[in-house]
């Protein structure tokens, strides 16, 4: 199967500093990825849909500007949380699909811990 | 506004008993679902993907139906191991909007099985 590498995989943050969190599609491109936000003991919330080369688009209730999105290249979407709080802390996970299969493919996580 | 549902919330059994996990959604105009596998702490791995046009898919000791009138999946492990002990994700895209991937998760079944 595709490859989505994600780092880091953990991450301890003072509040009000910011946090990016890289993630690459290893051997496929990806036009589109999608970043996920997981409570413990919770399901994945969709965050936002990162689009190459274009503005991400946000699920209702989640900020644009405290998440910001960079879709830069065919294999690389970032997210970095801005001003990060420790309501933030939580489990984020992206993903990505290839065009050639249907099946979504994630990367490994990353906790982000905000003291 | 698609919604979906698994039950049970958590499970436990012994080793080789044979387990249905359950899935529900709310609108059954789906494109397809997908079911994963998420480990403590780490991303998702997908498992199986049945198509809408489908009624069931297998790999290995997994087996996976989709009944899109009754808004109905199940998965089907066989033989059940401990290295089988995972939190089960189902997820289909919000109706109508085949192609954008945009995944609504269940909130899982965590599995434990006991040595």
């Amino acid at each position: 199967g595709a490859v989505v590498s994600q780092h880091p995989s953990r991450v301890i943050c003072k509040s009000g500093t910011s946090v990016k969190i890289e993630c690459r599609s290893l051997d496929f491109q990806a036009t589109t990825m999608f970043w996920y936000r997981q409570f413990p003991k919770q399901s994945l919330m969709l965050m936002a849909t990162s689009n190459e080369g274009s503005k991400a688009t946000y699920e209702q209730g989640v900020e644009k500007d405290k998440f910001l999105i960079n879709h830069a290249s065919l294999t690389l979407s970032t997210l970095t949380v801005t001003s990060a709080h420790p309501e933030d802390s939580s489990f984020y996970i992206c993903s990505g699909r290839p065009l050639t299969n249907e099946k979504l493919f994630f990367g490994s996580g990353t906790q982000l811990s905000v003291l | 506004k698609q919604e979906v549902t698994q039950i049970p919330a958590a499970l436990s059994v012994p080793e080789g008993e044979n387990l249905v996990l359950n899935c529900s959604f709310t609108d059954s105009a789906i494109y397809n679902l997908q079911w994963f596998r998420q480990d403590p702490g780490k991303g998702l791995t997908s498992l199986l993907l049945i198509q809408s046009s489908q009624r069931e898919q297998t790999s290995g000791r997994l087996n996976a139906s989709l009944d899109k009138s009754s808004g109905r999946s199940t998965l089907y492990i066989a033989a059940s191991q401990p290295g089988d002990s995972a939190t089960y994700l189902c997820a289909v895209p919000p109706s109508s909007t085949s192609g954008t991937y945009k995944y609504i998760f269940g909130t899982g079944t965590r599995l434990k099985v006991l040595a």
